[in-house]
């Protein structure tokens, strides 16, 4: 089983739409969560850290459940600038694992 | 403020041929420092990882190699390229405590013909 799980998508939602992914983990001793969002051909950026139950900025918001072993990205109010790859990392001792990304797309 | 760079950004290397990635770290020290691969269309795969100057750790057995050499330095090698090692590579740090955010370098795409 994958330390880090996520659904690939792809997810296809129109502009405005509110839009969430979800992200499970095998390993309860993970100590925090973070969500990277990555462009087609570049490299990951760290969109959101979650180290307690949550995080919110602006439109974003990352929800940790440790007793059901799942984090969430909420995005409000899409905009076509947040079509990207969005990555779940569990992050466990010096080790970081990494899910496969969600795809989403904001269509006009 | 830190910042992490590596290159070449491109490469396009023949079977067999040697392999040099070469990233930096700048603006802190004693970073923990990682090298991923990413193929098309899949996840990241950790390759090595290092907590200090001449310690490094390697996750999956292959014909590539890193080094430390300095503090803020960490280079991905291979004496002989396969087909297999084409991908996306991805250097990376974190701050040396036990949370960590990872932070990448802008990457190297590596095709082996």
């Amino acid at each position: 089983r994958k330390e880090v799980e996520q659904d690939p998508g792809p997810f296809n939602v129109p502009e405005g739409a509110t839009v969430a992914f979800n992200c499970t983990y095998s390993n309860s001793a993970s100590q925090s969560f973070f969500w990277y969002r990555q462009d087609c051909r570049k490299e990951p950026k760290l969109l959101m850290s979650v180290y307690s139950s949550g995080n919110e900025d602006g439109r974003f918001t990352a929800q940790l459940n440790r007793a059901s072993q799942y984090i969430s990205l909420l995005i409000r109010d899409s905009k076509l600038s947040d079509s990207a790859t969005y990555l779940c990392v569990g992050f466990t001792g010096n080790q970081f694992y990494f899910g496969t990304g969600t795809s989403l797309t904001v269509i006009p | 403020s830190q910042t992490i760079h590596q290159w070449p950004a491109t490469l396009v290397q023949p079977v067999g041929s040697p392999l040099s990635l070469e990233c930096t770290v700048e603006g802190t020290s004693n970073p923990n420092l990682y090298w991923y691969r990413q193929a098309a269309g899949r996840g990241l795969q950790l390759l090595f990882y290092s907590i200090g100057i001449d310690q490094i750790s390697s996750e999956v057995p292959q014909n590539l190699s890193a080094s430390r050499p300095q503090d803020r330095q960490f280079i991905l090698s291979s004496k002989k390229l396969l087909l297999s090692d084409s991908g996306f590579y991805l250097c990376a740090w974190s701050e040396d405590r036990w949370i960590g955010e990872l932070f990448f370098g802008e990457g190297s795409r590596l095709t082996v013909l």
